[in-house]
């Protein structure tokens, strides 16, 4: 049974623009939301994280979006540069004292010129 | 910054060997984790571990094994590889906090033939 859900699989968007990528989960006890960037041949690296006690979260040109009614949340990335093609990953941890996350499935993202 | 190293980059098993393996991580945090990585499905948790010595299994820990002598060295082991085993692992690590993030290895590619 998978989690969290991730779409899309994979996304186009040109320079300048803003990329959207979505993630539902299921498991009502998650309660910390982290999104995950990784570039090809390393390993993921952690882009910017949520709690559910707030609907949204800034850092730069990544924002994060949270519904905790809906149980969905996204990323958005503002003025997309060709240096955040990459591999998006959101995930999603149950509570404190756990260090699990479980993972979206990823969505490729590539920003054209 | 934190490094944690994975001892090989890419590997090639045959079918029914034992296979090691081995992460370090250099900046003494007590959670330590194995996933894989495959096209498609994302990231899986194989088994993980907040101690030395203790270990728990994750959503997919069939056929592996890990061991946890020393706090700074987490080792998956594959009893008998099989070529559905052929995958990216990932290993990481984390403090206990968790908005620190996790910190991942670069990976091992192993192929098993």
């Amino acid at each position: 049974q998978q989690q969290v859900k991730q779409s899309p699989q994979s996304l186009i968007v040109q320079k300048g623009g803003i990329s959207i990528i979505n993630c539902a989960y299921e498991n009502t006890a998650f309660d910390y939301f982290p999104w995950y960037q990784q570039f090809p041949g390393k390993g993921p690296a952690l882009l910017i994280a949520i709690r559910p006690d707030v609907s949204e979260k800034k850092e730069g040109r990544f924002t994060i979006s949270f519904n905790k009614s809906a149980k969905q949340f996204s990323l958005h990335i503002m003025d997309s540069q060709p240096g955040d093609s990459a591999t998006y990953f959101c995930a999603a941890s149950p509570g404190a004292g756990s260090y699990q996350l479980t993972f979206g499935k990823g969505t490729k993202l590539s920003v054209i010129p | 910054d934190v490094k944690v190293t994975q001892s090989s980059r890419y590997l090639v098993k045959r079918t029914g060997e034992k296979v090691f393996l081995e992460c370090v991580q250099d900046m003494d945090h007590e959670n330590m984790f194995w996933y894989r990585q495959d096209p498609g499905l994302g990231l899986r948790l194989i088994y993980f571990s907040y101690d030395v010595k203790m270990k728990e299994k994750g959503d997919i820990p069939e056929g592996y094994s890990v061991s946890r002598e020393k706090k700074e060295r987490f080792s998956l082991i594959l009893e008998s590889a099989s070529t559905n085993q052929t995958s990216m692992y990932l290993c990481a690590s984390i403090p206990s906090r968790r908005t620190l993030g996790y910190t991942f290895g670069s990976g091992t590619r192993l192929t098993v033939v």
